[in-house]
């Protein structure tokens, strides 16, 4: 059984630039979640993907966006990067049902700098 | 709106003493309760949950509707509890995954 996997673990951008970070769910798991966790801060809901759609959505602009594909992968997409943006994108998995619904399996996270 | 409070950002304890980790949520409706643990260099993963009302490591957590909280206990601190420790309320039916995490408290465990 493997679990989640994000990538890439570390990547700098400047103001302005967009990026895409990916995260493979755990296997058996078709939700997936995205949260920030910026410096010193506890992490934060951006927003949830089941059957490749968003059903929950954090307090972040449009700017951010995401993706789930058939095999419950997922991506985050950050439109026009700020400075604030900085931070550690984490992403966890669950299955919708059973005993283990709602208990999040985290990945390591990907580190963004804005520079 | 929504929120927890983590009063300490830092409790430093000695082996041996127990640990109190306080959790106070302001949430409509009935959350769901977790407490999540990040240890050195590792994943955050979950300790416990409230409806499952088990004893994980020795942690024991109790959920308190009429003070809103949901404190973290262990009678004896073990070196390896030493770890970054989250209270997280999810939101009842409909919540899915939104989670909202407190700012943390980090637990030292001294000899």
């Amino acid at each position: 059984e493997t679990g989640v996997t994000q990538s890439p673990t570390h990547l700098i951008k400047t103001r302005g630039q967009q990026v895409t970070l990916r995260c493979s769910s755990q296997s058996g798991h078709n939700t997936v979640s995205w949260y920030q966790q910026a410096l010193g801060q506890g992490p934060q809901f951006i927003f949830q993907y089941y059957r490749e759609e968003e059903n929950g959505r954090g307090n972040f602009p449009p700017r951010f966006s995401g993706l789930q594909f058939p095999n419950y992968s997922s991506e985050l997409n950050v439109n026009a990067l700020e400075l604030d943006d900085s931070a550690l994108y984490l992403c966890a998995s669950s299955p919708n049902t059973g005993a283990g619904a709602n208990v999040l399996t985290f990945g390591a996270g990907s580190r963004l700098t804005v520079l | 709106a929504q929120r927890v409070t983590q009063p300490e950002k830092l409790l430093s304890v000695f082996k041996g003493a127990p640990v109190e980790l306080k959790c106070n949520y302001s949430y409509s409706g009935s959350p769901e309760l977790f407490w999540y643990v990040q240890y050195s260099r590792q994943r955050l993963q979950l300790l416990l949950r409230h409806i499952s009302r088990e004893s994980i490591k020795g942690f024991t957590a109790d959920l308190n509707k009429g003070e809103t909280s949901f404190h973290l206990k262990k009678p004896f601190a073990q070196e390896e509890d030493s770890a970054m420790y989250y209270c997280a309320p999810r939101s009842g039916r409909g919540g899915g995954n939104k989670l909202t995490f407190g700012t943390g408290t980090q637990l030292k465990v001294e000899l």
